[in-house]
């Protein structure tokens, strides 16, 4: 069946790097999302990106945050200067919305843990 | 733009209980779904249910639309049903974003 992966499972950085987390959607998925969850917090919308731009993003998607499918089948976030609140876990979704059901249901990756320090 | 409510936010269960948990949704959706997150942190899916009922071995989930709430129902829980337990919903603005609730923590006692 096929998956979102994310890479890598892990990631740490030193406050004000610059850091790329990565993911795989779903071939044939048209919508992508970048999500997020603070240790022991609810999981967060941060943006979503279709049709090469970005179609809504939160309050979170600061300047700091961009989004990018740099060819047809990776679809990646950069936070630019990271800080110690940036510190949680990353998911990556995609949705197919082609017509075919079940069309509107998100397919979540396994996470990308980011620990700032 | 929509807003979800779980509940309850804690349950302790003895192995071999039933439990239902229930999430509100304010608002008209497109897409209801239930996760499991497990001790990894990833999200397993348990079902995409904007409507209807359907059921997954000792899972079971029921959608009422028109009421705009959803029910997780787990029977002869076992400890490794422990972890959050997170309804998502998601409507019809641009982008279809999916909203989470803050989740039902559940602990199955051995």
């Amino acid at each position: 069946e096929p998956e979102v992966t994310q890479t890598p499972s892990h990631q740490v950085t030193q406050m004000g790097q610059e850091v790329i987390l990565r993911c795989v959607p779903i071939s044939n998925h048209l919508y992508f999302y970048w999500y997020r969850q603070i240790l022991g917090q609810k999981v967060e919308f941060l943006v979503s990106f279709y049709n090469n731009e970005i179609s809504e993003k939160s309050e979170i998607f600061d300047d700091q945050f961009s989004v990018e499918r740099p060819d047809g089948s990776n679809f990646t976030l950069k936070i630019r200067s990271t800080k110690l609140e940036d510190s949680a876990m990353y998911f990556c979704a995609s949705r197919r919305d082609d017509g075919g059901p079940p069309y509107n249901e998100q397919f979540f990756g396994p996470g990308t843990r980011l620990t700032v320090l | 733009g929509i807003q979800v409510e779980q509940s309850p936010p804690d349950l302790i269960l003895q192995e071999g209980a039933n439990s239902t948990l229930r999430c509100n949704f304010s608002d008209s959706v497109n897409n209801l779904q239930w996760f499991h997150q497990n001790p990894w942190g990833q999200l397993i899916n348990l079902f995409y249910i904007p409507s209807g009922t359907k059921q997954n071995g000792r899972l079971s989930a029921t959608t009422v639309a028109t009421e705009r709430y959803s029910l997780l129902y787990i029977s002869s829980s076992q400890t490794t049903d422990s972890g959050v337990y997170f309804c998502a919903a998601g409507g019809f603005t641009g982008g279809f974003k999916t909203i989470f609730g803050a989740g039902t923590r559940l602990f199955v006692k051995a």
